[in-house]
């Protein structure tokens, strides 16, 4: 069965440089969430879309900005970024009024240098 | 949003069953509980999700009292593979529709041999 498909897996970058992450969601889905889960901490909801349209906004910085396409596939873009940033990003995505499960990918690992 | 409160960690033998309890006093009357599971560096998995009583699936139960304040999720005959972090959710409807998926602290399960 499709999954999440997030991209890259890995990203390193320097301070202040940009990053952009990429989520595809399983077929169908018309849902993405957005997760940043520091090392030994618990994942914090950023950012939700829902029919190409932000949904629900958490702790994102402003510094972070993201977006859902016409393919509902996602986009994650970072600028300034910091030391701090470091950190797994999840995407998930769901099935909106029909099936409210959360379904994660594997993440992609941000490390800021 | 409703807070949870879950314990931080537990141990436990294989063969034996788990039940990790939440508390949710602040659950609103169109919440619904739901569970997941995380290995380390990947994205969390949904085990199972309930509104009141008692719900089974092929891998866990989910038994919730008639105030729903507080849920119990139960792991029958647990392996090694289960070490894991177990998070309870409380989700709630957020704005245009779709629902927001909060995680708080979760459960560091510790299966030993």
């Amino acid at each position: 069965a499709a999954g999440v498909i997030q991209s890259p897996r890995h990203l390193i970058k320097e301070k202040r440089e940009t990053a952009t992450l990429k989520c595809y969601p399983i077929p169908r889905h018309d849902t993405v969430y957005w997760y940043q889960q520091g090392p030994g901490q618990d994942p914090q909801f950023l950012i939700s879309f829902y029919e190409k349209m932000q949904s629900d906004k958490g702790s994102i910085p402003d510094r972070f900005s993201a977006q859902q396409f016409s393919d509902y596939h996602s986009e994650l873009n970072m600028s300034s970024l910091e030391l701090g940033d470091s950190a797994l990003y999840f995407c998930a995505s769901s099935f909106t009024y029909r099936d409210e499960k959360l379904f994660f990918g594997s993440g992609t690992q941000l490390s800021v240098l | 949003l409703a807070k949870t409160t879950q314990p931080i960690s537990m141990d436990s033998y294989e063969g034996q069953e788990v039940n990790i309890t939440c508390s949710h006093n602040n659950i609103a009357t169109n919440d619904y509980i739901t569970w997941y599971q995380q290995f380390p560096s990947q994205g969390p998995r949904f085990i199972i999700q309930g509104y009141k009583t008692k719900v089974t699936n092929e891998v866990a139960s989910l038994f919730i009292p008639a105030d729903r304040k507080s849920s119990t999720l139960s792991l029958p005959r647990v392996s090694l593979s289960d070490t894991a972090v177990y998070y309870c959710l409380v989700v709630t409807g957020g704005t245009s529709g779709t629902y927001k998926y909060i995680f708080g602290t979760g459960t560091r399960l510790k299966v030993l041999a």
